[in-house]
């Protein structure tokens, strides 16, 4: 099984509609990222969190809500998709390094397709 | 404004050749400097990490170097074979900052055997 879990895989869904992307980990890490990635633009970050408690918002978070249920789960919100929020969306993990340094663990991604 | 520049064009190499990728950096004082290796339609995976007092790191075929003067990384693979194709994205860690990476737009290597 895979240590970062996105659901769904693929989704299209329709201007308005509201959709939740979900993430799952067992690494055990306690921060976890949602990422956007759109062609030639890269990954862009939308929102961070250190801990349950801890939620930031990232480069590009307008229009995205998140939620930590728990150390394992970090669910993204896109409470009235738009087209523009057509892209490929990534959930990741990292440990804290205290020399600095965490590689970041991604999930094997999240299509979203708004008409 | 903060810039991560990799080259958007994509590299073709003969199998056996050396790759070399680049990601340029301005306005960043990086701690430390990430490069991953993204396949089509996956998540990106961990290559390397270099940090802003390590002139250089080898892993394998893997050769990384970190210029904070030039403001450059360099990512080697030697000996490349196809299966090395993909894209090869840099992602730097701001020192002083929480250490999250912001990443280039990434270098697509192809190997052609």
């Amino acid at each position: 099984d895979a240590d970062v879990t996105q659901t769904p895989r693929n989704r299209i869904t329709k201007t308005g509609k509201r959709i939740m992307l979900e993430c799952s980990q067992t690494k055990g890490h306690d921060r976890m990222y949602w990422y956007r990635q759109d062609p030639g633009l890269g990954l862009r970050l939308i929102y961070y969190s250190f801990d349950v408690k801890d939620i930031n918002k990232g480069e590009i978070s307008d229009g995205y809500s998140v939620s930590r249920q728990a150390q394992a789960k970090f669910s993204l919100s896109l409470e009235s998709a738009i087209p523009n929020q057509t892209a490929l969306y990534f959930c990741a993990t990292s440990d804290l390094d205290r020399a600095g340094g965490g590689e970041l663990f991604f999930g094997e991604g999240s299509r979203l397709t708004v008409l | 404004s903060q810039k991560i520049e990799q080259n958007s064009e994509a590299l073709n190499i003969q199998e056996g050749k050396t790759a070399t990728l680049t990601c340029n950096y301005t306005n960043y004082s990086p701690a430390y400097l990430q490069w991953y290796r993204q396949d089509p339609g996956r998540g990106p995976v961990f290559l390397l990490l270099i940090r802003e007092n390590e002139k250089e790191k080898r892993k394998e075929r893997l050769k990384v170097t970190f210029d904070t003067t030039l403001k450059q990384s360099l990512f080697h693979i030697t000996a490349s074979q196809p299966a090395d194709s993909a894209t090869y994205l840099c992602a730097l860690c701001i020192s002083g900052g929480s250490y999250i990476p912001t990443f280039g737009r990434g270098t697509s290597l192809i190997v052609h055997p």
